[in-house]
């Protein structure tokens, strides 16, 4: 089945600097992904959709310059917190549509703001 | 805009039958998923409907009725491992998919 490969799994990093996550699809091309983000005991908030080659879409509410998307391949898009504050801490989630027209997840990241 | 309804919490029973009920209202309906999250991680896929109906999938099964906008998913035999949370979701215009905001389903023995 579509495998879609997201890392880190979990990272510790200091207010103010940035991080950068990574989405990969492994057995397929994924013209398009989307990065969700998930508070604790919450639902997902979709925040964008990548797009490969192309400017990405973020969804009302979302800063575009703090929520960095970088969508250069087709089986690469990468999503970077800059300047992390403690309130950006939670489980980032990437997915892909993938051949069977499904959402593949990626394995989420755990962002943590010290 | 987009809603999408689920219940917070259900408690069931190992081996009874628990239905998760979801009600939708969106801009386009292109189909309709149902999820399983464990905390922490990323949510699997269980089901999806487009038609009317009811589809069977094991222990699982999902209806939909799109001129209510409903949809319920039907966990049969519980086991303790079912304890999680259910996410149902609408893929609507733009072809994006939207979450309701899950059902944590608790197993006891």
């Amino acid at each position: 089945g579509a495998v879609v490969s997201q890392h880190p799994s979990w990272v510790i990093c200091k207010s103010g600097t940035s991080v950068k996550i990574e989405c990969r699809s492994l057995d397929f091309q994924a013209t398009t992904m989307f990065w969700y983000r998930q508070f604790p005991k919450q639902s997902l908030m979709l925040m964008a959709t990548s797009n490969e080659g192309s400017k990405a879409t973020y969804e009302q509410g979302v800063e575009k310059d703090k929520f960095l998307i970088n969508h250069a391949s087709l089986t690469l898009s990468t999503l970077t917190v800059t300047s992390a504050h403690p309130e950006d801490s939670s489980f980032y989630i990437c997915s892909a549509r993938d051949r069977g027209n499904g959402y593949t997840f990626g394995s989420g990241t755990r962002l943590t703001v010290v | 805009g987009q809603n999408i309804d689920q219940p917070t919490e259900m408690t069931a029973t190992e081996g009874a039958i628990v239905q998760i009920n979801c009600t939708y209202q969106t801009s386009g309906f292109n189909g309709l998923f149902w999820y399983q999250q464990h905390a922490g991680e990323a949510p699997t896929f269980l089901s999806y409907n487009v038609l009317d109906g009811l589809e069977e999938k094991g222990r699982f099964s999902s209806f939909l009725s799109r001129s209510k906008g409903y949809s319920y998913l039907l966990l049969k035999e519980l086991q303790m491992k079912d304890s999680a949370s259910y996410l149902c979701a609408v893929e609507a215009a733009g072809n994006k998919l939207t979450f309701g905001g899950g059902t944590r389903v608790l197993v006891k023995p």
